[in-house]
């Protein structure tokens, strides 16, 4: 059984171009979840959608994010343009939707952004 | 320039002893805990929950007990393996909503 998929798995790219992270998740999970690990910050939640919607936005860092889930296997979390300080690792998790659900996450894509 | 990171707590034991690795919680009203071990390069793993209405939950080889009073949770490990040395870190869900406050974990090292 996959568990939550993510692409690319690493990304190098310099300042100021567009970074698109995918995510797919487990199938039949109803709530996808992205996330921010840095050493300085620790693990962040960035956003949250429940059945495609988003919930809790609140800690995207600013308007150069934006996510998307256009339906329930496929998200996108987008940053444009990219800064040096936006390097990190990102990670997708999902989960059933209802409260007090284990979330399961994926490997992540660690960004270096030059 | 010097970097500053997260100072993550660190507990250093010897294969084979037992392991015991402390959460304090926030959110008196949380409902479901979940333990999560991270290794080198990978995302968070499940390890194990516990609901409110528990005290104490075994799986294989770890144990979690959970003491609302004081808002504490630990993670016990039996028999600690070298394939035990990660970060581990707690969470917490009020419940009102299926999000998870994480805790900013515990370095295990296990010695050979």
């Amino acid at each position: 059984d996959a568990g939550v998929i993510q692409s690319p798995r690493h990304e190098v790219t310099e300042m100021g171009q567009e970074v698109t992270l995918r995510c797919k998740p487990i199938s039949g999970h109803n709530s996808l979840f992205w996330y921010r690990q840095t050493m300085m910050r620790g693990l962040e939640l960035l956003i949250y959608f429940n059945n495609n919607v988003p919930i809790d936005d609140s800690g995207m860092p600013e308007d150069r994010f934006s996510a998307k889930m256009p339906n329930a296997s496929f998200s996108t979390l987008k940053i444009q343009p990219s800064e040096p300080r936006d390097s990190a690792v990102y990670f997708c998790a999902s989960s059933f939707l209802s409260g007090g659900e284990t979330q399961y996450f994926g490997p992540g894509t660690r960004l270096l952004v030059l | 320039g010097e970097s500053v990171g997260l100072h993550l707590p660190t507990l250093s034991v010897q294969e084979g002893d037992n392991s015991i690795i402390n959460c304090a919680y926030s959110n008196s009203a949380s409902d479901y805990f979940i333990w999560y071990k991270q290794e080198s390069g990978k995302g968070p793993q499940f390890i194990i929950d516990i609901r409110s209405n528990m005290d104490k939950r075994q799986g294989q080889r770890v144990t979690v007990l959970l003491n609302k009073t004081v808002k504490h949770l630990s993670l016990q490990i039996a028999a600690t393996q070298p394939g035990d040395s990660a970060v581990y870190f707690c969470a917490e869900n009020s419940g009102a909503t299926n999000k998870l406050i994480f805790g900013t974990g515990t370095l295990l090292a296990v010695q050979p």
